[in-house]
């Protein structure tokens, strides 16, 4: 069974402070893995997108890893900032139907305090 | 910022009430979504489609229903609510991957915060 599962479910950092989020996936055939930042009641926001052949891309102070063999992706989130306070969410596409499935963790709830 | 809307972002309905959701891009994509999401839970697929006049069901089921008469456009309607239709809807698309292994964005709209009392 395809299956995206986030740790942890809720984090609470202080400003300033780096931190990283975890992804596991079962989702096989492969396509690509996406990390996607959605603010209480909007829609995700991508913020990378990786395919098997890359295992790191930064945008800003995110930092995403990917390592396709144990089907492992982190988001690192540097020198974070009050308006990083989101839910962050893995996102992992197959290739083995037209659709291009898009298969959801359920988020990572993180809160930054001042 | 992605050219995806949706409206209305908030909408408050009687039960049994026939209501539309409307969905446009203006990124000429041929793939639209809609997704399902309660608090604190992932996404879930509710329709689907590849371009004008097609549709299909996702992974949840759902009483609403879809229609693709345009490819910017990509509503969905309920025709009779219900408490249990309380939720927030997100609409989304893409392009169709230009080669192997070619990376397709996803844009998400903002949704719509749907509350049936």
């Amino acid at each position: 069974k395809n299956q995206v599962e986030q740790s942890p479910q809720s984090l609470i950092i202080l400003e300033g402070k780096n931190c990283t989020l975890q992804c596991n996936y079962t989702v096989s055939p492969f396509s690509n893995l996406r990390w996607y930042k959605q603010d209480t009641g909007r829609g995700p926001v991508s913020l990378t997108i990786m395919t098997f052949s890359e295992n790191t891309k930064s945008n800003g102070r995110y930092t995403a890893t990917l390592d396709a063999d144990t089907k492992q992706s982190s988001l690192h989130i540097t020198a974070s900032q009050l308006s990083d306070s989101a839910s962050y969410i893995c996102v992992v596409s197959d290739r083995g139907s037209t659709l291009g499935r898009l298969y959801f963790g359920r988020g990572t709830q993180l809160t930054v305090w001042p | 910022e992605a050219d995806i809307y949706q409206t209305p972002r908030y909408l408050v309905i009687g039960t049994g009430k026939k209501i539309t959701l409307e969905c446009s891009q203006t990124m000429g994509h041929d793939k639209m979504y809609w997704y399902q999401q309660d608090p604190g839970m992932e996404l879930h697929l509710i329709h689907y489609s590849y371009g004008v006049n097609s549709t299909e069901k996702g992974d949840l089921s759902s009483e609403s229903t879809v229609s693709r008469i345009r490819t910017e456009h990509f509503p969905l309607t309920l025709e009779s609510a219900r408490p249990s239709h309380t939720s927030q809807y997100l609409c989304a698309s893409s392009e169709w991957p230009s080669g192997q292994g070619k990376n397709t964005e996803a844009f998400f709209g903002q949704g719509t915060r749907l509350t049936v009392v």
